[in-house]
């Protein structure tokens, strides 16, 4: 497709269950991120891909959140034993290049996001 | 990583010129600003990005005084379909988290 495209678009599930976000994102961009964004509020940086690894996953705000990309283009977002509090809007965003490139392009490029809600 | 602050609303009539300002006092040498704009329901867009003085595209234009504490993102002849949430960002190098949203600015295009 021509953008980045989540799903699903929106999932409701109840706490304690296990959740998986996908992201494809635009073709050829190395460069992933996975931001978080509550009603009200700006998204907020979960991880950052480029390419297969994850070079900054400081933005996880525990240890039931996970994301991989294995093969350097999908990625797909996992939360385990989910509480009420995850519930927000998941926005995954490309960049045909990594952060060192950012300095001087701050574009990424945003999904639709998935919104998740968890009751 | 340098701080913004901008409006939390604005209003506007349809037609008007629009200037929303942002404030990032601490902002460093190497530092750009960007805009982005988010619709509900949708993702964030990039809009504009500037380093200094006057920026200029099909959509917008960025105001950067010289000492670049402030920046002023201009949206001319505002119609209905530019209401939606206005980020300032501050793009700081070696760090993913450059792209830091704050709050935004929620405009308001009126008939």
């Amino acid at each position: 497709g021509a953008g980045v495209s989540q799903t699903p678009s929106n999932k409701v599930t109840e706490k304690g269950k296990y959740v998986e976000l996908r992201c494809d994102p635009i073709s050829g961009h190395t460069a992933l991120y996975w931001y978080r964004q509550s009603l009200g509020q700006g998204p907020e940086f979960l991880i950052y891909f480029q390419g297969t690894g994850a070079a900054d996953d400081s933005g996880l705000p525990n240890d039931r959140f996970f994301a991989v990309r294995p093969e350097g283009s999908v990625s797909t977002l996992k939360i385990q034993r989910t509480e009420r509090g995850d519930s927000a809007v998941y926005l995954c965003a490309s960049s045909p290049r990594g952060r060192e490139g950012l300095s001087n392009t701050g574009e990424l490029f945003f999904g639709e996001g998935s919104r998740l809600t968890v009751l | 990583l340098a701080k913004t602050t901008q409006p939390i609303s604005m209003d506007s009539y349809e037609g008007q010129e629009v200037n929303i300002t942002c404030s990032h006092n601490n902002i460093a040498t190497n530092d750009y600003i960007t805009w982005y704009q988010q619709f509900p329901s949708q993702g964030p867009r990039f809009i504009i990005q500037g380093y200094k003085t006057k920026v200029t595209n099909e959509v917008a234009s960025l105001f950067i005084p010289a000492d670049r504490k402030s920046s002023t993102l201009s949206l001319p002849r505002v119609s209905l379909s530019d209401t939606a949430v206005y980020y300032c960002l501050i793009i700081s190098s070696g760090s993913a988290r450059q792209l830091t949203f704050g709050s935004g600015t929620q405009l308001t295009v009126l008939p």
